[in-house]
């Protein structure tokens, strides 16, 4: 079983639909919770990271972390077509960090 | 300009022929890590370091050797390339291991035949 699972997609929506990410994994010793974003294999970008459990709202994302059932989410809103990529997730602890294998979106004008 | 750069970008190489894929960060960061990308399988860290001559196993280890003698630098080595180290890897700093900002390179395209 891997450490942290990702559906990969794709996911295709409309422009201003809601979009959600989600990630499961199975480590509890993780300490914090991120979510990349990634353009056509380029590096990389933090979009949010957060170490408790809660909701923590950046603009029109929004990222959600469930310890007890070691959930992770991401919410987009009013998703705009700069916004299709990949999403990975990401989890550390210490020195590791773990990705999930990425969501591709891509949002239609 | 805060930046982490890796060098080849692009490299096409034959099996068995030893190469270096060096990473440079200008931020002082003390931890810094190496990744590869495969397709479906996102990013799987190869090794990192919490500092100088401190460097530590990530999950694909094998094949792969780093060093870490001056902060700035991490250099990434293949002693003896295979086809299944074809991969696009990166290279990543971060001031410390909690939630900071992990700034990754526009990372290096490698093609062993």
């Amino acid at each position: 079983q891997k450490e942290v699972e990702q559906d990969p997609g794709p996911l295709s929506v409309p422009e201003g639909a809601i979009v959600s990410l989600n990630c499961t994994y199975s480590n509890s010793a993780f300490q914090y919770f991120m979510w990349y974003r990634q353009y056509s294999r380029k590096g990389p970008e933090l979009l949010m990271y957060t170490y408790s459990s809660g909701n923590k709202e950046d603009g029109r994302f929004t990222a959600q972390v469930d310890k007890s059932s070691k959930y992770i989410s991401l919410f987009i809103r009013d998703s705009q077509p700069s916004d299709s990529a990949t999403y990975l997730c990401a989890m550390r602890q210490g020195g590791k960090l773990i990705f999930g294998q990425g969501t591709e979106l891509s949002v239609k004008p | 300009e805060a930046q982490v750069t890796q060098n080849p970008r692009y490299l096409i190489t034959v099996t068995g022929k030893k190469l270096t894929v060096t990473c440079s960060q200008n931020m002082n960061h003390e931890y810094m890590s190496w990744y590869r990308q495969d397709p479906g399988l996102g990013l799987r860290q190869i090794y990192y370091s919490m500092n100088v001559e401190v460097t530590d196993k990530g999950d694909v280890p094998e094949g792969y050797k780093v060093s870490r003698k001056e902060k700035r630098n991490f250099p990434l080595i293949l002693e003896s390339p295979s086809p299944n180290q074809t991969s696009l890897y990166f290279c990543a700093s971060s001031p410390g291991t909690s939630g900071n900002t992990i700034y990754f390179g526009e990372g290096s395209w490698l093609t062993v035949v």
